[in-house]
Order: C-alpha cells, then structure tokens, then sequence
C-alpha cells in the first residue's frame, strides 16, 4: 500500500496569514494513464470530508481561489493564501492513483 | 444539486453484521463509482472498498476482504455497505462518497457488548 505522510500534524495560524501543508508518499503517484491522482480533502468540526483539489491543483467547484495545489512525484503541498476562520479543519491528502486509496493522516489548521 | 443521504446510527453486538445504505440524488447514478469510508475515533481516514455504480463491479480493501460486501440497487440509486463479524475495533463513522468528490453525511456504527 502506498503510505502517505502528512506534515505538521498541527498549524496554528493568525487569520489573514498563509498556511502550508505538505504530503509525501511512500511511491510516484503518476498513473499509468499520466494523470497523478492526488487530492485534498478538508473536514470541519463535525461535518463529513469535502474535497477542495484534486489531481495534484485542480480546484473543485465552489472552493474559493484561496487554496492552491502544488507538486510532482511523490511530494506535494496544499497552501491557503489567506487563513480566514472558516477554514478551520483537518485537512487530508488522498491517492487515488493505486488500489487501496490511502489517505495521509491529517493536518489540523487552527486559529492562533 | 448532488445528495448522499446515508442511513441512521447503529449499535451492533460483537460478531454481528450491519448494513448501511447511501440513497444518491442530483446526478446519474450508474455513471459515477461509490466509494465507502470509515473513520475511526481518533484514526485517519480508511477506505474500505468500491463499486462501479453502472456495472456492479466491486474491489476491496485487502484489510476488509471476506468481511465487507458493497453493492448497489441502480432503480434506486442506492448503495449500500454490509460489514460482517463486527469487532469493537469496527466501532466508526463510515461515510459514502460518490467517487470522492460528494461524501454522505456519515454513519456512526457502534460495535459493543
């Protein structure tokens, strides 16, 4: 399976301020059809997964232009421009790019 | 708009079975995979497995091969989960998602004695 790490495990951020978040997978995850199935998901308090990129920078409909992906290989990053209070969440990478999905073990995002 | 309405709670004693249903809404069924999920207290999120929506066709997470069964009911729009031979461990919110774009609310199954 491929493993997915995620780092930090927790970002406190000022709102306004920029926020980074890094994955790394234990393999490529270029398919064989070119494509790298590589995406983030964002969970807030309570509420189910919603996927905000997928394949490495696409930004999924209504996700506010705010969050940017990045990335190749086996190491790609998710940045929010400007940290605004709703964004608070854990945020999760997931590859699709192999049988079984696997997700990175999240990265919590609060407000200082 | 798109909608995964997933069944309600349930409390389930070890070694039983539970069956949870993702009734879709919003968009052409047979066109789009189901994927389910879970989320274990304090745990990363899992996938468990996967079905074709339009041909039935399934694949599974080696960890849950021989316990998990994912099929669909297309005159319904529904897909549904069954997880057999319950353990506490199983104890989680297990979610559907139509591939992982649009996810269901969750259902929280709870396994004890």
């Amino acid at each position: 399976d491929i493993v997915m790490t995620q780092t930090p495990l927790s970002s406190p951020v000022t709102l306004g301020q920029p926020a980074s978040i890094s994955c790394r997978s234990s393999q490529s995850l270029v398919h064989s059809d070119g494509n790298t199935y590589l995406s983030w998901l964002q969970q807030r308090p309570g509420q189910p997964p919603r996927l905000l990129i997928y394949k490495i920078s696409k930004r999924f409909s209504g996700v506010p232009d705010r969050f940017s992906g990045s990335g190749a290989g086996t190491d790609f990053t998710l940045k929010i421009s400007r940290v605004e209070a709703e964004d608070v969440g854990i945020y999760y990478c997931l590859q699709a790019t192999q049988f079984p999905l696997t997700f990175g073990g999240g990265t919590k995002v609060e407000i200082k | 708009q798109v909608q995964l309405e997933q069944s309600g709670a349930e409390v389930k004693k070890p070694g039983a079975s539970v069956k949870v249903s993702c009734k879709t809404s919003g968009y052409t069924f047979i066109d789009y995979a189901i994927h389910w999920v879970r989320q274990a207290p304090g745990q990363r999120l899992e996938w468990m497995g996967w079905i074709n929506a339009g041909n039935g066709i399934t694949k599974y997470s080696q960890k849950f091969e021989g316990r998990v069964t994912i099929t669909r009911d297309s005159s319904a729009s529904t897909a549904y989960m069954a997880l057999s031979s319950l353990r506490s461990e199983d104890t989680a919110v297990y979610y559907c998602a139509r591939v992982y774009d649009y996810w269901g609310q969750g259902t929280l199954v709870t396994v004890s004695s």
